[in-house]
């Protein structure tokens, strides 16, 4: 099993609908979660961050986090052309690890006009 | 205020042959990392330094070794090219957050095809 897995892309939705980006991590001790977005031939660069469970927005996006069932979410409302990329979950364990990330493979979100 | 900058953009080598990829920070930040992203992998830690003076192995460090020179420079060499380094690399530097964790910045990434 993968240390980080996220949803298999790639993901297709209408532009003004939400889309739903979901990421599972295996090691309980995690204690961040990251989601960085990646356009085509750029770097990622951070979206948002979550540590505590609940919701999290920014704007329209939301992070969820549920550290019993080990997963986090990231929610785009009213999607836009422009949120076509990919994206990626990293998470950020405790102890001797902190401060490295672990990402997943990323998924391919496409929002079409 | 150039953030997280890498040297080259594009680089093109033979196999066996040795090269550094060259990173700075001007953000004052500590800690320092280097990955490589393959198609369909995400991103991979091959070596990080969490101060100046000190590195540390991720997850994928065969073939490649560093040097933090000072608090703002990371630098990654290989010595003998293989074609399975055919990737892209990119350095990052993180900030400590008031909440706890860190947040890391990308440089704009080197890609490195070994022929």
């Amino acid at each position: 099993q993968k240390e980080v897995e996220q949803n298999s892309g790639p993901l297709s939705v209408p532009e003004g609908a939400i889309a739903s980006l979901n990421c599972t991590y295996s090691d309980r001790g995690s204690q961040s979660f990251f989601w960085y977005r990646q356009y085509s031939g750029k770097s990622p660069e951070l979206i948002m961050f979550i540590y505590s469970n609940g919701d999290k927005e920014d704007g329209r996006f939301t992070a969820q986090l549920n550290k019993a069932s080990q997963y986090v979410s990231l929610l785009i409302r009213d999607s836009q052309p422009s949120d076509s990329a990919t994206y990626l979950c990293a998470v950020m364990k405790g102890g001797t690890s902190y401060g490295k990330l672990t990402f997943g493979q990323g998924t391919i979100l496409t929002v079409h006009p | 205020n150039a953030g997280v900058t890498q040297t080259p953009k594009f680089q093109v080598l033979k196999t066996g042959q040795s090269m550094t990829l060259q990173c700075a920070q001007d953000m004052n930040h500590n800690s320092m990392y280097w990955y490589r992203q393959d198609p369909g992998m995400g991103l991979r830690l091959i070596y990080y330094s969490a101060s100046e003076g000190t590195t540390d192995k991720g997850e994928v460090p065969n073939g490649y070794n560093v040097s933090r020179l000072n608090k703002r420079e990371f630098s990654l060499r290989l010595e003998s090219a293989a074609p399975s380094q055919t990737s892209v690399y990119f350095c990052a530097s993180s900030l400590a957050m008031a909440q706890g964790g860190e947040t890391q910045y990308f440089g704009p990434g080197t890609r490195l095809l070994v022929l």
